[in-house]
């Protein structure tokens, strides 16, 4: 019963690295996000995609890229990675039409750019 | 100024208090409103959830909205330390792509 699984759970780069991390969920749901969570600000949407081949950006999308080549896979990319981009990671599904939109996180992953 | 506000506490409360959580909002087309309970190092869980104004109960927890007031609250009776936790009210319009999220309100209950 894995629900939404991120990985990396953690990493450390360096300034300008990139990286990607990856989101799989096995609730066959259409809707896919990628939140960023800080001290006192929040969970702040970066992008989401309605479906397979789909993406939008949200609240904070720059510095960032994603793709959904698979229903079950949402990626986010970090192409150079800054110190502001230090944060929790979170990636979220939910059904579509939902009438709440309720959102199913995975557990998280830390990022620390130095 | 925010679209939704919350005070991120902490809040620190004995075991078997009643606890009340709130949070204000700026925009008018929220029509449902959520919490969320999240677990330190773990992603947020959907708590409760009420759409429009009006009181909702589960168990020991009370959801309730004042849309005149643009206010939520989380009441939680006969308070657990298993229930500390950091709770988020998040509210959108319809549709979970516009879910915005409140800070968090940490709370820890002391046995």
């Amino acid at each position: 019963n894995a629900g939404v699984t991120q990985t990396p759970k953690f990493r450390v780069l360096k300034t300008g690295q990139s990286m990607t991390l990856l989101c799989a969920q096995d609730m066959n749901h259409e809707y896919m996000y990628w939140y960023r969570q800080d001290p006192g600000m929040g969970l702040r949407l970066i992008h989401y995609s309605v479906g397979e081949g789909t993406t939008a950006k949200g609240e904070v999308p720059d510095g960032y890229n994603v793709s959904r080549l698979k229903k079950q896979n949402f990626l986010l990319g970090l192409e150079s990675a800054a110190p502001s981009q230090t944060s929790v990671y979170f990636c979220a599904s939910s059904y579509r039409g939902g009438p709440t939109g309720e959102l199913f996180f995975g557990e998280g992953s830390r990022l620390t750019v130095l | 100024q925010k679209e939704v506000e919350q005070d991120p506490g902490p809040l620190s409360v004995p075991e078997g208090a009643i606890v009340s959580l709130n949070c204000t909002y700026s925009n008018s087309a929220f029509q449902y409103f959520m919490w969320y309970r999240q677990y330190s190092r773990k992603g947020p869980e959907l708590l409760m959830y009420t759409y429009s104004s009006g009181n909702k109960e589960d168990g020991r927890f009370t959801a309730q909205v004042d849309k005149s007031s643009k206010y939520i609250s989380l009441f939680i009776r006969d308070s657990q330390p298993s229930d500390s936790a950091t709770y988020l009210c998040a509210m959108s319009a319809g549709g979970g792509f516009k879910t915005i999220f409140g800070a968090g309100t940490r709370l820890f209950v002391k046995a």
